[in-house]
């Protein structure tokens, strides 16, 4: 079945402001990740954060967990026009990562 | 060095053909994926290996069948390709089985025409 579902589907806005992302999962997780796909090229990953984990840092990346809602958001701060991609959420569930529909970041000069 | 390569990366066949896509990773990590994502974008997983072995075998039509021969390689292959077949596959692959991050390649782009 289908987990991760991101929300907003599109966000556009412009270089120096925060883009925030959410998450949202349905069945118990092992972690949750958080990757980068520009246009035409594969995944990257950015960050995973532990279902025993609140919350996670990587340089201008914020990741929040909240297990008992089951939902995970993603702050980008300062954006920067190479921000501009699709970023997907994933969940750990035994043996795979299911991904969510994505959200697509515009980033604007 | 591409960490994860798979070719190649556009292939234009017609319906009913035969298709090969394949996949090398030179990372050491012992779980290789395949992954279909569609045109909305959406990514499904198809199939997982561990250590040359089928852990996931997703709902997928028995015309698409992974070989791993050894551990760097997954290829996927596809047997009477079909209209709806067309989406960008990707292999990734990762350390452990849980836990871990995926490495991805750049995809193939598959168009059945």
């Amino acid at each position: 079945s289908q987990q991760g579902e991101e929300d907003p589907q599109a966000l556009s806005i412009q270089e120096g402001e925060n883009a925030t992302m959410n998450c949202s999962y349905k069945t118990s997780i092992n972690n949750l990740q958080w990757y980068r796909q520009n246009s035409g090229r594969g995944l990257v990953h950015l960050i995973l954060i532990r279902s025993n984990e609140r919350e996670k840092h990587s340089g201008r990346l914020r990741v929040t967990l909240d297990t008992s809602k089951k939902s995970s958001s993603l702050l980008i701060t300062a954006s920067r026009a190479a921000d501009t991609a699709s970023y997907f959420c994933a969940s750990g569930v035994g043996y795979a990562l299911n991904f969510g529909k994505g959200t697509s970041l515009l980033v604007t000069p | 060095d591409t960490a994860v390569s798979q070719t190649p990366k556009y292939l234009v066949t017609q319906m009913g053909n035969d298709k090969s896509i394949k996949c090398e990773q030179n990372l050491g990590h012992d779980t290789m994926y395949w992954y279909k994502q569609d045109s909305k974008k959406f990514l499904k997983i198809m199939f997982s290996y561990n250590n040359k072995e089928l852990i996931i075998n997703e709902t997928v039509p028995n015309r698409f069948s992974p070989k791993s021969p050894d551990k760097a390689h997954l290829n996927l292959h596809i047997n009477s390709l079909e209209l709806g077949d067309s989406a960008v596959y990707f292999c990734a692959s990762s350390q452990a089985i849980v836990n871990t991050e995926a490495f991805f390649g750049q995809g193939t782009r598959l168009t059945v025409v």
